[in-house]
This record gives structure tokens, sequence and C-alpha cells, in this order.
């Protein structure tokens, strides 16, 4: 077990469907980020946020969203879903300056499949 | 030049062999260096680091080997077993910005017995 939760494991839904992943960070950890896992594009950056701020924005679509609530937990709001959209989605969470101490540390990720 | 490309897509390598996978990087910027570690069905964890002050790292069977001016860094693992069998992802990041990953499509390292 990592620390970092992540709800739920398997998504199956719809076209045009919108669904919420939704993460929770490592105990004592302030930043979360986003990742989109696929076949073809390996593992793209979507979104981070810092201790409930927007940090950085990678290549998130216009459809999805995130936010980091007080307690620090994230969720991930994908609407009108695509079958293209179907792929694993991954948070991590690190501590400040996590790169001097050890990096991130991903969860297990949730399997969206769109259908 | 946010680009990090690595290569092999797919490495089989007999057990007690050793493992090369390579990135290579354009963005001068970055100065943070991982190597993640995947098993199916789990997130990718954190396997070795690197800065670009030294060439070499090791841990245990795991090296890096980094050559900033060619913008080139690698992982060696000696004597591989087949419990290494895994997804390598390489990444690169700036420790100034948001410390947000840019990571390597992957390469699929099998150990055969």
């Amino acid at each position: 077990d990592s620390g970092v939760t992540q709800t739920p494991k398997h998504l199956i839904t719809a076209t045009g469907q919108r669904v919420t992943l939704r993460c929770s960070p490592r105990s004592g950890d302030l930043s979360v980020y986003w990742y989109q896992q696929s076949l073809d594009q390996g593992l793209q950056f979507l979104i981070q946020y810092y201790n409930g701020e927007e940090r950085a924005k990678g290549n998130i679509l216009e459809r999805f969203s995130a936010q980091q609530f007080p307690d620090l937990h994230s969720e991930l709001n994908l609407s009108s879903l695509e079958l293209g959209d179907s792929a694993l989605y991954f948070c991590a969470s690190s501590p400040r300056n996590s790169l001097r101490t050890g990096g991130y540390t991903f969860g297990s990720g949730t399997r969206l499949t769109v259908v | 030049q946010q680009q990090v490309k690595q290569s092999p897509q797919s490495l089989i390598v007999q057990k007690g062999g050793i493992s090369i996978i390579n990135c290579a990087y354009e963005n001068t910027a970055f100065d943070y260096f991982p190597w993640y570690q995947q098993f199916p069905g789990k997130g990718p964890a954190l396997l070795i680091a690197i800065r670009p002050d030294v060439s070499e790292k090791k841990e245990g069977r795991f090296t890096i080997s980094f050559n900033k001016s060619a913008k080139q860094f690698s992982l060696h693992i000696m004597d591989s077993q087949p419990g290494d069998s895994a997804t390598y992802f390489c990444a690169a990041s700036f420790q100034g910005g948001s410390e947000k990953l840019v990571f390597g499509k992957g390469t699929k390292l099998t150990v055969n017995p």
C-alpha cells in the first residue's frame, strides 16, 4: 500500500456521461498530481494542486476539471466522455520540495472504460 | 522541448543478463531524472533518481548513467531477475518549478528464467 488511495478502482460508463475520480494523498503530502496513462501516449501529466491551489496544468482537456479540498483530497471530474477517454488515471502525491526528498508516490489508479 | 524519448519500447533479457534502457531529452533546464518501475495493476514506483551534477548513481543492481553533454541517461539492471519484469519509465523535471514530471513512454522488460 503506497498510502495514496484512489477510488473507484474500475469504472465503466457510457459516452456522454460524467464521472468523478477521487484521490486521497499520503498523510502530510500537500501536492496532488493527476496523470492519464494510455497505451499509445504513456503517462501524460494533467494537472497539479498544491495545498488547495492549482499549481500547474498539462494536457488536460476542457471537458476535464479537478479540485483539491481543504482536507487535501482531490477529485478529477471528466464530462462528456468519449471512447478515447478510456485510460488509467493515476493520482500521485508528494510533500513540499518532493524532488529533493524522494519524489512522488503514486496510487494504484482508476481504470476508466467508456463504452 | 518538453519530451523525454525512451527506447527500446520492449526488451527481453535472460536471467542474469544486463538490461539497458535509454532516454534522451532536449530541455537543458531539466535537473532531476528519476526512473519509475510499474508492475501490472499497480501505480509507478520510484526506483532510482539522479541529478545532472553526477555521472552515475548506483543502488543495488540498478545504476543510472548520465551524460549531460549528450542529454542522455540510461538505466542498467545488472543480474536481471524474473522479478524485475515490469514496465520502466524514465522521467525528467525542474526542481524550481511545479515539480511535475515529464515521462518517457515506457519500456516493457521481460526477464526469462
